[in-house]
């Protein structure tokens, strides 16, 4: 069974501060990640992943995200927040080969502070 | 572009009704899913079809739950003899095929009174 652990249900953090939300997941064989943000009225949008490769992938608006294959983790960055990113942030996980199911996490409220 | 548009929006029922939800993907997406998402919770898979065909159905949760895509691109879920339990946001996805690359629609909110 392949899962995704997201520890914080808020993170708050001043704006123009760097930002971290946290994942860590559980998967049969190599993973594919995925990161994921939902703003308020509005569907869910694909942000990055990783399929292989450097395990620094930068995504839309600034994100990245480190894969730590020890620490089974996938945690989302961003260098310097802004206002607009606040927002629920969800990880998800898929084997990467067969099952094409992805898994989501529980979601991450990000809250930047003017 | 047109997105994934899913109606209706919100669905009001009462118990033990009949519930159709539809789904129309991105045109050309040969991929399509629906999640079921409640409150404070992430979505949670139902079902997955590759084309005409389910692929994967493993997350519906019983035998009222029903899902269709009969020509490949129009996706319909039917939830018969609703519960309370039920009630949640239901979200469709389409997919081109890139892995985990999904376009979510806005969803439909059902409530089963």
């Amino acid at each position: 069974a392949q899962s995704v652990a997201q520890p914080e249900d808020q993170v708050n953090v001043a704006e123009g501060n760097p930002l971290t939300v946290k994942c860590t997941y559980s998967v049969s064989g190599n993973p594919y990640l995925f990161w994921y943000v939902q703003y308020p009225n509005r569907g869910l949008q694909f942000l990055l992943k990783y399929i292989t490769g450097d395990n620094l992938v930068k995504g839309s608006y600034g994100f990245e995200a480190e894969f730590n294959k020890s620490q089974t983790s996938f945690h989302l960055k961003k260098p310097s927040a802004l206002v607009s990113d606040s927002a629920l942030y969800f990880c998800a996980v898929r084997p990467n080969f067969g099952n094409e199911k992805l898994t989501f996490g529980t979601g991450t409220r990000l809250t930047i502070i003017p | 572009g047109a997105g994934v548009s899913q109606t209706p929006s919100n669905k009001v029922t009462e118990k033990g009704k009949y519930v159709e939800l539809r789904c129309d993907p991105i045109s050309g997406h040969t991929a399509l899913y629906w999640y079921r998402q409640s409150l404070g919770q992430g979505p949670e898979f139902l079902i997955y079809f590759q084309g005409t065909g389910a692929a994967d159905d493993s997350g519906l949760p019983n035998d009222r739950f029903f899902a269709v895509r009969p020509e490949g691109s129009v996706s319909t879920l039917k939830i018969q003899r609703t519960e309370r339990g039920d009630s949640a946001v239901y979200l469709c996805a389409s997919s081109p095929g890139v892995p985990g690359e999904l376009f979510f629609g806005e969803g439909s909110r059902l409530t089963v009174l």
